[in-house]
């Protein structure tokens, strides 16, 4: 099985910098991506790392480590509107040949105050 | 075109009722994908279609029953729920599930939100 493992809230001020930690245990390991949801909405991509390291994206960088079992997205310059649910999610190998499959972890909810 | 639409968007059924939920997408696509979501929590995943075959069925009751009539559409059957089935439905679709070039991250549908009185 999969567990993964993320703050439940974090808030942070508008113009800042926030990281959302993400750690997770699996095996079959075949890339993690981040998704922003908000509330009443359909989960939207952002990221996706499969090598070690970070990945930028404008405002929006993600990291892994692999060894560690470790990511991180960092936001940068703060937005109202990126108060949402991030997800982290693992993509694995299911044992049963070369399917893969995509479990999420709970989500951190963000609240960008002025 | 990156969308994938779902309908209806809201549905209120009663448990002896039987209804469909319709996903559709036109990026050539040939991985489609329901979850369920309840208040506050992650998608769970439900089934996985792969090139319009069934690959993946997490355990799902029979009350809910997949089909892919083409590339393009995917829906679910529901017959007989219960309140406690009453979530947020989301549709998938990515590029390709087994292994293969890119990442191929998923795109949701807006979800049809269900009640089950």
């Amino acid at each position: 099985g999969q567990n993964i493992d993320q703050p439940t809230e974090m808030t942070a001020t508008e113009g800042a910098i926030v990281q959302i930690n993400c750690t997770y245990q699996t095996s079959g390991f075949n890339g993690l991506f981040w998704y922003q949801q908000h509330a009443g909405e359909a989960p939207t991509f952002l990221s996706y790392n499969v090598l070690d390291g970070l990945e930028e994206k404008g405002r929006f960088s993600s990291f892994l480590s692999r060894s560690k079992g470790y990511s991180y997205l960092l936001l940068k310059e703060l937005q109202m509107k990126d108060s949402a649910s991030y997800l982290c999610a693992v993509r694995a190998f299911i044992s049963s040949g070369s399917a893969r499959q995509l479990t999420f972890g709970s989500g951190t909810q963000l609240t960008v105050l002025p | 075109d990156t969308e994938v639409t779902q309908t209806p968007k809201h549905l209120v059924m009663g448990m002896t009722n039987k209804k469909s939920l319709k996903c559709e997408q036109h990026m050539g696509h040939r991985a489609m994908y329901w979850y369920k979501q309840k208040a506050k929590k992650p998608p769970e995943l439900m089934f996985v279609y792969s090139y319009e075959k069934l690959s993946i069925n997490e355990s799902v009751p029979s009350r809910f029953s997949p089909e892919c009539p083409n590339s393009s559409l995917l829906n679910l059957h529901l017959h007989a729920l219960q309140p406690e089935d009453s979530a947020l439905y989301l549709c998938a679709s990515s590029q390709d599930q087994v292994v293969g070039q890119g990442h191929y991250e998923q795109y949701f549908g807006p979800g049809t939100r269900l009640t089950v009185t």
